[in-house]
């Protein structure tokens, strides 16, 4: 089945600086969202992009995309304490299904 | 904005006890998901349904899993007889009939299996 690998698994930055995730798909899939799990909630879309974009930007955070479509990552810029949470990168390939990665667990320290 | 609604919030249940679970998806939605989350795990995808029926499961959703949508409003999961390793938090999902959109989680359904 599809799987998805996504570094690192916990990341600390200071307030203020970037933070970026890395993932991996191993399957064809053509539509990657990025979500944003707080502490006992479900998982919030907070940006995504298609096979046919290689980047996509909105406010503080990108999404990057290379053409094989099979490393995707995620950018957050002047990160602030509230930045902090799980953030699932995911991949969709034929059908609806997402596979989910392992998840990073990011502290912005102030 | 719309949302998609999970009831119970925390389920505390014995070993072999059925349990049901109950979402309600965004009204216009047309696709439902069912997804696990063991304590600290990736969140993984349990069973997909389209159409009154099932259109994709996963290995996790054996024979002692089921979904229906009853009245056209709920979706419910359930494990017939619950197992330790069941204890996790299950979110519902629903995507929009266009499949190219968002798929809308709802806060999630903690199981305790004791």
């Amino acid at each position: 089945g599809e799987n998805v690998e996504q570094h690192p698994s916990t990341l600390s930055v200071q307030e203020g600086d970037s933070a970026v995730i890395k993932c991996t798909s191993d399957s064809a899939s053509n539509y990657f969202p990025w979500y944003k799990q707080e502490l006992g909630k479900g998982p919030q879309l907070i940006i995504d992009i298609r096979s046919n974009v290689g980047e996509k930007k909105d406010q503080r955070i990108a999404v990057t995309l290379n053409k094989t479509a099979k490393h995707f990552s995620l950018h957050i810029t002047e990160t602030q304490p509230e930045d902090s949470a799980v953030y699932f990168c995911a991949a969709k390939a034929a059908g609806n299904k997402l596979t989910f990665g392992g998840g990073t667990r990011v502290l912005v320290k102030p | 904005e719309p949302e998609v609604t999970q009831t119970p919030s925390h389920q505390v249940t014995q070993m072999g006890q059925e349990v049901i679970l109950r979402c309600v998806p965004i009204s216009n939605h047309l696709y439902f998901y069912w997804y696990r989350q063991i304590l600290g795990q990736k969140v993984e995808f349990l069973v997909s349904f389209y159409n009154n029926e099932i259109s994709e499961k996963s290995e996790i959703f054996d024979d002692q899993f089921s979904v229906e949508r009853p009245d056209g409003s709920n979706f419910t999961l359930k494990i017939r007889s619950t197992k330790l390793e069941d204890s996790a938090m299950y979110f519902c999902a629903s995507l929009d009939r266009a499949r190219t959109g968002e798929l809308f989680f709802g806060e999630g359904s903690r199981l305790t299996v004791l």
